[in-house]
């Protein structure tokens, strides 16, 4: 089955920092582009960042540049997101997803809250 | 970074069509066939229904059918049924693997 686990989520205070993982099964993890995608609460979703095969490139959404970074483990079929200074609009569902077909992401987690609080 | 608007409502009767439009600009839409849509049902993860403006993932029935023109792309469900009531997003690329979302619609199956 192809799946994709989210995890280290939390409750952290503005400024903090957290890291995200995503753990891949049931494909060739390292054959694909994968990404991050936020959804704050009640809001629409908004894509936060993406890694080519081997980390050979990394994007990121505007609001997110210079503060979060994603990376990957190709040996351990996971990509990671280390979010720092993090700031209340940043609280949201974190989904980890696959870049499986053009422009599609066609596998999706079940999702990892980031609350951001004092 | 730029900005795709959609209405933030959209609904028919079973059995009818209802059709949501996403409108960009020509530095996303209207510069790459890469527009996709997502439906997600409250509490779940996104679901891909249509990838490179037209194509639709293995699964997805074909009353879920999308275009684009200029700088609007559009998904219209056929034949309405009561679980395709969910909220629906477009997505497009806007250069060197970068992506934008559409603030969604909901769409209520009467």
């Amino acid at each position: 089955e192809v799946r994709l686990v989210e995890s280290g989520g939390g409750l952290v205070q503005p400024g903090g920092s957290l890291r995200l993982s995503c753990a891949a099964s049931g494909f060739t993890f390292s054959n694909y582009w994968m990404g991050w995608v936020r959804q704050a609460p009640g809001k629409g979703l908004e894509w936060v960042a993406n890694i080519r095969q081997r980390g050979e490139e990394r994007v990121y959404v505007d609001s997110v540049k210079g503060r979060f970074t994603i990376s990957r483990d190709d040996a351990k079929n996971s990509v990671f997101l280390q979010m720092d200074s993090l700031t209340a609009e940043d609280a949201a569902v974190y989904f980890c997803a696959r870049w499986g077909v053009p422009a599609g992401l066609d596998i999706w987690g079940q999702g990892t809250m980031v609350t951001v609080s004092s | 970074q730029s900005a795709l608007t959609q209405p933030p409502s959209a609904s028919g009767s079973p059995g009818q069509s209802v059709t949501i439009s996403c409108t960009g600009t020509s530095s996303d839409i209207g510069a790459y066939d890469f527009v996709s849509w997502y439906q997600q049902h409250p509490g779940k993860a996104p679901r891909l229904m249509i990838f490179e403006v037209t194509k639709r993932p293995s699964g997805v029935p074909d009353r879920f059918s999308a275009s684009k023109s200029g700088n609007t792309a559009s998904l219209t469900v056929s034949g309405l049924q009561a679980e395709d009531e969910a909220d629906y997003y477009c997505s497009s690329n806007i250069g060197n693997h970068r992506y934008v979302f559409g603030p969604g619609t909901k769409v209520t199956v009467l």
